[in-house]
Order: C-alpha cells, then sequence, then structure tokens
C-alpha cells in the first residue's frame, strides 16, 4: 500500500460546481496536511495547509482533515476555468527536519469548462 | 523579485552524457530540494540539504548527485548511470524551524522546473 494514494482522474466539470478532491494515506505520524496547485508546465504552488484534524477555509476553497480515517478533501465552491490545473495533496509527520520532506499524491488534473 | 530560478527550461541530453541542473534562490531559505515529476507518479525526492556543505539522499538518488557550496544554490547533476533520465525536473526550498513541537509548517517554494529529454 502506498503511503498516500490520490485518485488521478481527469475530473471534468461544468463552470459553477463544487469540486470534491480526496487522498488517503496510511502513515498515522503525518501531521501536515497540504494542497498544491500546478499550472501545466509550472511548479507547485502551496494552496492549503492544514495542521493536524479539522478544516481551514480560505475564499472559495476549504481544506478538511479527518485523522481518524485517514482522509483530506479538497473542496472547491464556484469553480471557475481558471481553476483548470492539477492539484496535489502533500503531507509529512514534522514540520521541519527530514521527517518533514513531503510525501505527495500523484495528483489529480481537474477541468472546468466554460 | 524574490523566489527561485531554475535553468535551463528545456534541456536535451545525449545517452551516456553528465548534465547539471541549475537551481538558485535568493529567499534566504537554508533547506533546498530536487524532486522528479513523471506522468501518473507524483513528485518524488531525489536529494535535499538542510544546510550549506551538507545533503542527504531522499528516495529515488540512484544516478543522481549533487552539491551545496553556497545557500542560494543547490545544482542537480543526471549522471549516466541514470536508466530512465527523462522527466520533469523541480527543485524547492523552504525555511527550517527549530523545536520540536511546532504547529508551523515552513512552506516549500517550487521553481519552474526544467524538463529533461534523452535523445
Amino acid at each position: 500500500q502506498k503511503e498516500v494514494e490520490q485518485d488521478p482522474g481527469p475530473l471534468s466539470v461544468p463552470e459553477g460546481a463544487i469540486v470534491s478532491l480526496n487522498c488517503t494515506y496510511s502513515n498515522s505520524a503525518f501531521q501536515y496536511f497540504m494542497w498544491y496547485r500546478q499550472y501545466s508546465r509550472k511548479g507547485p504552488e502551496l494552496l492549503m495547509y492544514t495542521y493536524s484534524s479539522g478544516n481551514k477555509e480560505d475564499g472559495r476553497f476549504t481544506a478538511q482533515v479527518d485523522k481518524s480515517s485517514k482522509y483530506i478533501s479538497l473542496f472547491i465552491r464556484d469553480s471557475q476555468p481558471s481553476d483548470s490545473a492539477t492539484y496535489l495533496c502533500a503531507m509529512s509527520a514534522m514540520g521541519w527536519g527530514s521527517q518533514g520532506n513531503l510525501i505527495f499524491g500523484k495528483g489529480t488534473k481537474l477541468s472546468v469548462k466554460p | 523579485d524574490g523566489g527561485i530560478t531554475q535553468s535551463p527550461k528545456y534541456l536535451f541530453r545525449k545517452e551516456g552524457q553528465n548534465v547539471t541542473l541549475s537551481c538558485e534562490q535568493n529567499l534566504n531559505h537554508d533547506a533546498m530540494y530536487w524532486y522528479r515529476q513523471d506522468p501518473g507518479q507524483g513528485l518524488r525526492l531525489i536529494y535535499y540539504s538542510q544546510i550549506v556543505n551538507d545533503f542527504q539522499k531522499g528516495d529515488i538518488a540512484e544516478g543522481y548527485s549533487v552539491s551545496r557550496e553556497k545557500k542560494e544554490s543547490f545544482p542537480l547533476t543526471v549522471t549516466s548511470a541514470q536508466k530512465n533520465p527523462t522527466a520533469f525536473y523541480l527543485c524547492a526550498s523552504s525555511a527550517t524551524t527549530s523545536g520540536m513541537f511546532s504547529s508551523s509548517y515552513n512552506e516549500q517554494f517550487f521553481g519552474p522546473g526544467t524538463r529533461l529529454t534523452v535523445l
């Protein structure tokens, strides 16, 4: 079993839809959970970061972490064509040192159609 | 402008050649990283460095080498021993945090990447 599992998609939705992206993981030591957005042929950029369990909201984006189920989600409300990108989940056991190295999911490619 | 630069953007290599990918940052970050990204594989860690003159192997270090002589620079050499080097290479950097119990996370900032193709 891989440490981080993420459905690669592709996922295609109409503009204005609510998008749900998910990752599961097996390492119970993970405490830091990130979502990165990567546009085609570009480097990833940090979108959301959550420490331990709970929800975090930033504009149209909401990140959820359920450590009991080892499951994290990213919700995008009122999706826009500019949200079309690959979304990578990433996580680490600690925020520093070698255990702070990130483990990435494979990424989900999202396409929002006008 | 503060950030991470990678060069070249595209690189072509003949079989048996060593090539070096450049990564420079002016964010005053102590830690730097090299990742490889293949289609459907996500990002995999090649090497990382927490401080100047020190670096550690990541998950897929075989066939690669690095150096960290300056804080700002972390070049990656893809050697002829790397059997399947065609990929998108990403460099990243982050600050480091002291203290074991911290809810803060030091964001990794990524460069724009270098696409390496073996001819």
